[in-house]
């Protein structure tokens, strides 16, 4: 398996809904990334995990809330968004931890739209 | 401020002639960089890397070129095919695995 899989691919949310995006690698990759992006924008890095561990946080504001519950899964939870926080977001891995440098495979992307 | 930089939104090339897309950067500090293509739909994916130890690394038809006394990086498809149309962004990590990306270049490879 040589693929990072997001779901679900669409989300259409409230802004009082809590909802979860879900990121799934079976490579063997230590680290594993969220990012944010807005059309015609590139994408910013959101979260990092290095070895199950939250590594880097980009002062990203708290209605949402990164978990990796092991190696293989990571989780974006969303609670209170607004329509602000429309976009597509990234799941992404990479081989080695966060340490070392190597390119990143990325997920298809989940399209959010917050009403 | 974006660190790194793709100021051509877009290209048109004909088949079988040579791609050249460009990316500028502002971090002197930037020493590892990446291409990705990206398909309507889809995520990014790998193309090519260089570090700053190098000028020059090619893979097939994707050759990356760094100039770092003007921060500059290009990567040129030669021959262009329109399977290669496509956004192109590259990236550019200064510590760890941590990457900025430009905001991409479409190509265009016409028939």
């Amino acid at each position: 398996d040589t693929e990072v899989t997001q779901t679900p691919k669409h989300l259409v949310m409230g802004m009082t809904n809590k909802k979860s995006l879900k990121c799934e690698q079976h490579m063997g990759h230590r680290a594993m990334y969220w990012y944010k992006q807005k059309a015609k924008k590139p994408p910013e890095l959101m979260f990092v995990y290095s070895y199950e561990k939250l590594s880097i946080n980009e002062s990203v504001p708290s209605r949402f809330s990164p978990e990796c519950p092991n190696s293989s899964l990571l989780n974006l939870h969303l609670h209170a968004l607004q329509p602000e926080d429309s976009a597509l977001y990234l799941c992404a891995s990479s081989p080695s931890g966060l340490a070392e440098k190597n390119e990143q495979f990325f997920g298809p992307g989940t399209r959010l739209t917050v009403l | 401020d974006q660190q790194v930089k793709q100021n051509s939104p877009s290209l048109s090339v004909q088949e079988g002639r040579i791609s050249i897309l460009n990316c500028d950067y502002t971090n002197s500090m930037f020493d590892y960089f990446l291409w990705y293509k990206k398909y309507p739909a889809e995520g990014p994916t790998f193309l090519i890397s260089i570090s700053s130890i190098k000028d020059k690394n090619e893979d097939g038809r994707f050759t990356v070129f760094l100039n770092k006394s003007a921060k500059h990086l290009s990567l040129h498809i030669v021959p262009s095919q329109p399977g290669d149309s496509a956004v192109y962004f590259c990236a550019a990590s200064a510590r760890a695995n941590k990457f900025y990306f430009g905001s991409g270049t479409k190509l265009n490879v016409k028939p």
